[in-house]
Order: C-alpha cells, then structure tokens, then sequence
C-alpha cells in the first residue's frame, strides 16, 4: 500500500522563477493538503484540495496556486520565486468522509532558491 | 501567529527516562489534536491523536493527556529509546487544517 509520494524530492531555482511540484496521495485517500516547512519550524498550511476545487487556504499569497486532478492527485505551483520560499514543502492526504480524518505526509520537496 | 505554542524547544533524556512535551492553543473550535514524529529528511508521521471529549490516551509507550479547561495538552513518551530521537510536533485542527506547534527536537541519550 503505496503511502503519500511527492516529486522531485530536491529543487533549484533563482528568483522570479516558477515551481511545480507533485503529489499523489495515499491509495483511498481523495483529500490534499499542502504545508510549506521552513528549516527548524512546525509546516505551515497552505492550502487543501478536495473534488478539484480549493476547499481552504492559509495564509499565503496569490503566487502559491494548485490543482487537483480527477485520479486525486496534485500539484502545487509557485510564481515569482522568492529567497524566502526556500522550504521543505509537504503533501498530505486524507480522506474526506467524516471530520478530522488523520493527515498522513509525503517525505516533502525541498525547494532552494538562489 | 502562531495558534498552538510548544515547549520545550528542545529535550535531552536518558535512556528509559520520560520526555514530555507541552503545548497551548487558544482557540476553542479547535476538535482534533494529534502529535506527529519527524526524522531528518521525512516528512511528518501521525503518532497519537486526541479529541477533546477525552482527558488522557495511551499508544504503547506514548500517552496524550488533554486539558480542555486550561486549553492544554501534553505528550509523555515512556521508557524512551534512541530510536525516539527526533522532533516532535503538536496540532490542532478545525475544518480541515491543521496549526503545528513550534517541535520539540528530543535527544535519547544511551
């Protein structure tokens, strides 16, 4: 049982690039979030994905965007690179049926930006 | 701001010793508080969790207690092992997602 599998696992870019990154969730699970970690900090949500449609988001700006896609899988895009989006950047996947259901992470991207 | 606010910021014990972990959180719609055990380089793991209708639960040799009047809640790990060295974060959660804590990184000594 194939658990929550992010790509690529290690990203560089420069400043005023744009990133895409990709999960696909645990199997069963039809629910996606997304947390931006950065180095010795608890993640921070950014959004969460459920029947292709933004279900919730955090506090971050526009240039964070995603997408679900019809198999339950995602991908989180970042315009305009910043130095302080440098992070580990985590999926996590649960199911939608019921409050609460446990989130369970993919082992992350981590993003440098130069 | 940070909504859950965990302490210490890091730990040292002895082998078969007890680590704790306290956190604080004050918003009163949060009704799910899991803990989650991160190694370098993977991603977060659900260790426990706790719902707030229940003062204290046990998972082998880790134990929630939750203090809803005082908006807290604690993780004891029991008899602690090296292979419990790691960094250790609380949450809370209301519709859908989740506010970590700061972590706590425990250090099990031999």
């Amino acid at each position: 049982d194939a658990g929550v599998t992010q790509s690529p696992t290690h990203l560089i870019k420069t400043r005023g690039q744009q990133v895409t990154l990709r999960c696909s969730p645990k199997s069963g699970h039809d629910t996606v979030s997304w947390y931006q970690q950065a180095l010795g900090q608890g993640p921070q949500f950014i959004f969460q994905y459920y029947e292709e449609e933004e279900r919730q988001r955090g506090n971050f700006p526009d240039r964070f965007s995603g997408h679900q896609f019809p198999n339950y899988s995602s991908e989180l895009n970042v315009n305009a690179l910043l130095l302080g989006d440098s992070a580990l950047y985590l999926c996590a996947s649960s199911l939608a049926r019921g409050l609460n259901q446990p989130q369970h992470f993919g082992d992350g991207t981590r993003l440098s930006i130069l | 701001q940070q909504q859950v606010k965990q302490s210490p910021q890091s730990l040292i014990v002895q082998k078969g010793g007890i680590s704790i972990i306290n956190c604080a959180y004050e918003n009163t719609a949060f009704d799910y508080f899991p803990w989650y055990q991160q190694f370098p380089g993977k991603g977060p793991a659900l260790l426990i969790a706790i719902r707030p209708d229940v003062s204290e639960k046990k998972e082998g040799r880790f134990t929630i207690s939750f203090n809803k009047s005082a908006k807290q809640f604690s993780l004891h790990i029991m008899d602690s092992q090296p292979g419990d060295s790691a960094t250790y974060f609380c949450a809370a959660s209301n519709d859908y997602k989740l506010s970590f804590g700061a972590g706590t990184t425990v250090t099990v000594r031999a």
